[in-house]
């Protein structure tokens, strides 16, 4: 079955204290991108990979990092998690990044950051 | 920023066929519109898309005015499972800035009633 998938689900941490959120696909897609989501704020980018090695910041890109060593997965990386990161992420992936091409979302991480 | 406008709330009854407006007035035209929806706290789900033609696939109905300048998402039978936030995004297919990321707008939310 095609699919994204986000470990873990759901994430209670505290201040400071680094975490990773993996994130992998199964459908030999290029592209890759983090969002997160926020009551009133909607969707916003993180970050995005055209391919393996290639990443690029999004909209609120401060306070995460992001890899891409392997097409399948794309972690995010918190080095210093805080208070204002608590928030539901979304990994989603896409054939390609030019075209038509429609994304695939995972389920969800929700994070909480104390 | 969202190109879309669409309206905040709608309801339908179990069964009967909902009809989801769109207004993108400024689309150009090498846009397309996409239309994805997200059940509660879960992660976006593809629903359809389209350039100027009317699109049909196992989910929805998919109609574009003659001068592209709005688009209707049509559920032919709604069921419970079908309640959701319903966004309509307009995203170029060519590698220009901003073509990186979806832009969610606040979206219709949608409930079907028994």
């Amino acid at each position: 079955e095609a699919q994204v998938t986000q470990n873990p689900r759901y994430l209670i941490t505290v201040t400071g204290k680094k975490l990773t959120v993996t994130c992998s696909q199964n459908m030999n897609h290029e592209y890759m991108s983090w969002y997160r989501q926020d009551p009133g704020l909607g969707l916003r980018q993180i970050y995005y990979s055209m391919n393996v090695e290639v990443t690029d910041k999004g909209d609120v890109p401060e306070g995460y990092k992001v890899s891409r060593k392997e097409k399948r997965n794309f972690p995010l990386i918190l080095e210093s998690p805080s208070p204002n990161q608590t928030s539901l992420y979304f990994c989603a992936s896409s054939l390609s990044l030019a075209g038509v091409y429609e994304q695939y979302f995972g389920p969800g991480t929700r994070l909480t950051v104390t | 920023d969202a190109k879309t406008t669409q309206p905040p709330s709608m309801d339908c009854a179990e069964g009967r066929a909902a009809n989801l407006p769109c207004n993108h007035s400024t689309i150009s035209g090498n846009e397309y519109v996409y239309w994805y929806r997200q059940i509660h706290s879960q992660g976006p789900q593809y629903i359809i898309h389209g350039l100027k033609n009317n699109e049909t696939n196992e989910m929805a109905s998919l109609i574009i005015t003659e001068d592209r300048k709005s688009s209707t998402l049509i559920l032919p039978h709604a069921t419970l499972r079908d309640t959701a936030v319903y966004y309509c995004i307009v995203r170029s297919r060519l590698l220009i800035q901003g073509a990186q990321k979806l832009v969610f707008g606040q979206g219709t939310r949608l409930t079907i009633n028994p």
